[in-house]
């Protein structure tokens, strides 16, 4: 149980264009998700919280209109990169959190995003 | 703000050695505390984690950890490693029940 995909687990895109990266609570209904940029070698850092039906609570540093997180529903969340740069290139995990209290999150598998 | 620190970045060790990996937290209210490891190719997986009660923590394939309030620790801990764990282990806080803060992760390769 306690399962989080992501789509796609992989891509490359061009400069100036959009990318939108899904993340999905497969076997349990996710109140909570939460975004995160992996650099190589470095650890993962928060970019956002979102709750379901609300709006996202962004980290110092991200730019909300940059990255547009969207939490329609109770198992999927989306983060769309806008206008993406090479500098954008990066590891992006999402993670679920249920509504048991537990605290506990589970992470997606990630998805690799090469600007050229 | 909180922060997490990880002692090492890279061990090396060879079968059989016991591990033990550091892990300080800056924060001096209640916390959570996990251990994550991420093997060559894999999501991030959850190792153990303590919320309160026993300070000792005992997760799979053999990994403990000890909560020591004091030192303001959570060291990873194994008796004796296998190839097969060779991956990258994570210690993470999170306080009051939201996010996450990471600690830089460490990287551990076991000699067969």
């Amino acid at each position: 149980g306690a399962v989080v995909s992501q789509h796609p687990s992989w891509v490359i895109c061009k400069s100036g264009t959009s990318v939108k990266i899904e993340c999905r609570s497969l076997d349990f209904q996710a109140t909570t998700m939460f975004w995160y940029r992996q650099f190589p070698k470095q650890s993962l850092m928060l970019m956002a919280t979102s709750n379901e039906g609300s709006k996202a609570t962004y980290e110092q540093g991200v730019e909300k209109d940059k990255f547009l997180i969207n939490h329609a529903s109770l198992t999927l969340s989306t983060l769309t990169v806008t206008s993406a740069h090479p500098e954008d290139s990066s590891f992006y995990i999402c993670s679920a959190r249920d509504g048991s209290g537990t605290y506990e999150q589970y992470f997606g598998p990630g998805t690799r995003l090469t600007v050229t | 703000a909180q922060s997490v620190s990880q002692h090492n970045h890279h061990v090396i060790l060879s079968e059989a050695a016991s591990l033990e990996l550091g892990c300080n937290y800056s924060y001096g209210g209640t916390v959570n505390l996990f251990w994550y490891v991420q093997y060559p190719g894999q999501h991030l997986q959850l190792l153990l984690k303590y919320f309160s009660g026993d300070p000792l923590v005992k997760g799979i394939k053999g990994f403990e950890a000890e909560f020591i309030k004091s030192k303001f620790s959570f060291n990873l801990r194994k008796p004796s490693v296998q190839w097969s764990d060779t991956a990258e282990y994570f210690c993470a806080v999170s306080i009051g029940g939201n996010k996450l803060v990471f600690g830089a992760g460490t990287i551990l390769r076991v000699k067969s």
